[in-house]
């Protein structure tokens, strides 16, 4: 089982449409999830990240359930401008350091 | 702050040459990564650094392959010798403790 898996989507939407995205992890000791979002041929940029009593930021809300090891992603009255690939990243502690892994990223498409 | 700062941002190098990428991270960031990006692997942890110690590079591909951190504020990535497979995007990140990880614009290589 891979540590981060995502679907790999597209997910294609129209304007204005909700869309949820999941991510599960298998390292139960994980302590800090984000979601990042990338643009075509761009770094990978810090969306928002992931609390343990679920998080909003404008249209976008983020959830974390540790029982069964996913973080979501909730996007509300999608725009154009959202398209990109969404990554979730799950850290997890390691002989005193945090490693990072990303999840292979969610397309999302959003259409006129 | 200019954010973390990669060089060169395209890199176009015949197989066998030595390839240096380099790495500017934001200041007060204790933690340094380095990750190879691939429409067929994601992205990919080759070593990070911890207060400019190297702390886990089993991700790094092979011995061609070397990191390092001579100070706080610089880091290089050497392949010796490069060969087409190593054709990625290579991004270095930096991040304070935990708490999200911010991105250079990346370094396309290309090895013909």
């Amino acid at each position: 089982r891979k540590e981060v898996e995502q679907d790999p989507g597209p997910f294609n939407v129209p304007e204005g449409a909700t869309v949820a995205f999941n991510c599960t992890y298998s390292n139960s000791a994980s302590q800090s999830f984000f979601w990042y979002r990338q643009d075509c041929r761009k770094e990978p940029k810090l969306l928002m990240s992931v609390y343990s009593s679920g998080n909003e930021d404008g249209r976008f809300t983020a959830q974390l359930n540790r029982a069964s090891q996913y973080i979501s992603l909730l996007i509300r009255d999608s725009k154009l401008s959202d398209s990109a690939t969404y990554l979730c990243v799950v850290s997890s502690a390691s002989g005193g350091s945090y490693i990072p892994t990303f999840g292979r990223g969610t397309s999302l498409i959003v259409h006129p | 702050d200019a954010g973390v700062i990669q060089s060169p941002r395209h890199e176009v190098t015949e197989m066998g040459q030595e390839v240096t990428l380099r790495c500017k991270p934001i200041s007060g960031h204790d933690y340094l990564f380095w990750y190879r990006q691939t429409m067929m692997r994601g992205l990919e942890l080759l070593i990070y650094f911890n207060n400019n110690v190297p702390i886990d590079d089993s991700g790094m591909p092979e011995d061609r392959f070397s990191a390092k951190m001579p100070n706080a504020s610089f880091s290089t990535l050497k392949i010796q010798p490069s060969e087409p497979r190593d054709s990625a995007v290579y991004f270095c990140a930096s991040s304070l403790y935990d708490h999200g990880y911010t991105f250079g614009s990346g370094t396309r290589l290309t090895v013909v």
